[in-house]
């Protein structure tokens, strides 16, 4: 079945960076987008961007671009998702989900389990 | 930036019909997606391109869609669809992708 597992959860300073996994089975890796999506604290869903696995291409929403770069690694199935400049505001929950698309739209399903980052002094 | 409205919670008892609406300019245009949200786990979705179904969602669980709102409904709701509920969707152009707020389901 269709799997994204995600690294463990981490704790880290301001002004520090995080780089979170998500590894994929179950499906072919370059033939679905992978997004990225996080979620503060008692707070609603918010999307970060999406990553093609096939050619490296990337889309950021544009509250995080300059801070977010989506990467991929083919051999292993599995991408990945590094935030900088973090601040207590980026303490969240972050998601990896395929991309499903279909008649020109897309949608997220599965989704990993999440990955819970913590920014704290 | 564009944006999706949803009641923050909404309540029923066990066996009452649930609805939980989303509105958005764009929907007209574009489809509502709706993913359910355990406490404590990842979401999951369970309506697509506005009334379809995946595989291994209850049948009590539907939605529809006319002018700048769509529903989700879920008829003979249980205690264990208690869950936040979250439309999702883009703007006409598909170049924001936008959740709604979420809506808390309370089924007691």
């Amino acid at each position: 079945q269709v799997q994204l597992v995600q690294s463990g959860a981490e704790v880290k300073k301001p002004g520090a960076s995080v780089k979170v996994s998500c590894k994929t089975s179950g499906y072919m890796f370059i033939g679905y987008f992978v997004h990225w999506v996080r979620q503060a604290p008692g707070q609603g869903l918010e999307w970060m961007g999406w990553i093609n696995p096939n050619s490296g291409g990337t889309n950021y929403a544009q509250r995080f671009q300059g801070r977010v770069t989506m990467t991929r690694d083919t051999s292993i199935s599995t991408s990945y998702m590094e935030l900088s400049g973090l601040t207590p505001d980026d303490t969240a929950v972050y998601y990896c989900a395929r991309d499903i698309n279909n008649n020109n739209e897309d949608w997220f399903d599965p989704w990993g389990q999440g990955t819970l980052v913590t920014v704290s002094s | 930036s564009y944006e999706l409205t949803q009641p923050p919670s909404v309540s029923v008892s066990p066996g009452q019909t649930a609805r939980i609406t989303c509105s958005g300019d764009a929907l007209p245009k574009k489809f509502a997606y709706w993913y359910q949200q355990k406490s404590g786990q990842a979401p999951v979705l369970v309506i697509y391109e506005d009334s379809r179904r995946p595989s291994g969602i209850p049948e009590r669980f539907s939605g529809s869609s006319s002018g700048t709102m769509a529903t989700l409904t879920i008829s003979g709701a249980q205690v264990e669809d208690e869950a936040d509920y979250y439309c999702y969707s883009t703007d006409s152009n598909g170049d924001h992708r936008v959740f709604g707020g979420g809506t808390k389901l309370t089924v007691l």
